[in-house]
This record gives C-alpha cells, sequence and structure tokens, in this order.
C-alpha cells in the first residue's frame, strides 16, 4: 500500500535552533501535501497545505515566516520550524494525496515528536 | 463551535462486548467521511470510509446520518486490540482538506 515516510520521528533541541523535517511519498507520486499539528489530547490542526512547484497555502493563524514549506519533487515536501521555542514543542504529521488513486484519502507519515527545550 | 466533534470518552469496554459512538459535523455541505484510529504517540491511520447506506468491515460497522449530520461507528466483539482513540474525520468534495474531530478514546479491558 502507499507509504509515506516522515522523518525524523523525534528531535530534541535548544530553544532558537532552527528543524527541518521532511516528508516523502515513497511508492506514488503526491501533487499535494498536508502538515498537520496536533497537541495532546487535541485534535489534529491542519497548518498547511503544500502545493509541488508553488507556494504553500498556509491556514488562519499560521506563521508562514516561521514554518517554511518547501515542495520541490512530487515525493518530497520539507516543513521548518525556524527559530522553534517551548510553545512549538508538538507532534508534527504530514500527508499525502496519491494523484492517481483519487479514491482514496490522505496517507500519513510516521509523525515527529519535537521538544524545545 | 468546532466543525467535527466527538465524545472524548474514554469508553471503557469489557472484552467481547460492543460499543458505540457517534460523531458530529458542522458543515452540511461535506462530501466524505472517514473513521481513523490513533494509537498513542502514533500516526492516525484509516479505519474505513463512511458510505451514505452504511458499511460494514469485520467488527466495525459505519453509519452517516446527513439529516442529523452526525456519523457513528459500532465496534462488535471487542478485542483488547481496539483500545485505541478513534478520530472522526471529515471533508468536502476534494478531499484537500480534512477536518478532525479530537477522538475518542476507548479502553478495552480483560
Amino acid at each position: 500500500g502507499a507509504v509515506v515516510s516522515q522523518h525524523p520521528s523525534r528531535v530534541i533541541c535548544k530553544s532558537g535552533t532552527s528543524v527541518k523535517i521532511e516528508c516523502r511519498s515513497l511508492d506514488f507520486q503526491a501533487t499535494t501535501m498536508f502538515w498537520y499539528r496536533q497537541f495532546p489530547k487535541k485534535s489534529l490542526m491542519l497548518m498547511a497545505t503544500s502545493n509541488e512547484g508553488s507556494k504553500a497555502t498556509y491556514e488562519q493563524g499560521v506563521e508562514k515566516d516561521k514554518f517554511l514549506i518547501n515542495h520541490a519533487s512530487l515525493t518530497l515536501s520539507t516543513l521548518t520550524v525556524t527559530s522553534a521555542h517551548p510553545e512549538d514543542s508538538s507532534f508534527y504529521i504530514c500527508s499525502a494525496r496519491d494523484r492517481v488513486e483519487s479514491n482514496q484519502p490522505q496517507h500519513f507519515g510516521d509523525g515527529t515528536r519535537l521538544s524545545i527545550l | 463551535r468546532k466543525e467535527v466533534e466527538q465524545d472524548p470518552g474514554p469508553f471503557n469496554v469489557p472484552e467481547g462486548a460492543t460499543v458505540a459512538f457517534n460523531c458530529t459535523y458542522s458543515n452540511s455541505a461535506s462530501q466524505s467521511f472517514f473513521w481513523y484510529r490513533q494509537d498513542c504517540r502514533k500516526e492516525p491511520k484509516l479505519l474505513m470510509s463512511v458510505y451514505s447506506s452504511g458499511n460494514e468491515d469485520g467488527r466495525f460497522t459505519a453509519q452517516l446520518n446527513r439529516a442529523s449530520q452526525y456519523i457513528s461507528l459500532l465496534i462488535r466483539d471487542s478485542k483488547l486490540s481496539d483500545s485505541a482513540t478513534y478520530l472522526c474525520v471529515v471533508a468536502g468534495d476534494s478531499w484537500g482538506k480534512l477536518q478532525f474531530g479530537a477522538g475518542t478514546q476507548v479502553v478495552v479491558t480483560p
């Protein structure tokens, strides 16, 4: 089945560091990828929609200068949390839609647990 | 008002019993509905889609009530491995944007 690989799975770093998270679709092409954030016992919240070859679309309240998204190919999107602070600590999950298998919803990566000290 | 609302639970269920729970959604234009399962500190995994006529997948039955804008999930003959958080997910007509509920926690006990 469709597989989405997300890396790294766990990051612990100091406040002020920038952290890059990669999301790859391993066996399908994804024109569109999505980035979510989930706080404990809360629902997944869509942060942005990443479109291959164009600028990402950010949800209301998400700072585009803080959460940089690059979708340079049909199989890779990256999210960079710039100058991370403790309040950015969260579970970040990417997902991707198979542009061929349009009758399937999104396939999720394993998630990245980010902890900012 | 949240777009997708769920009873957070937990629903404590004896092994072998049946458990059911609902999810309500606010956008009447929603077209697609899903149940996802999320284990602790893991990514969500698709459990099943929900169709207008209702559908069954083994021990799991999903129902959709468009008039009242809710979907339901029923788990029969609960197994210990069914313990998880079940996420209600609603999408528009393109599946481009999924709205997640906060999840209903189910705990199956021996």
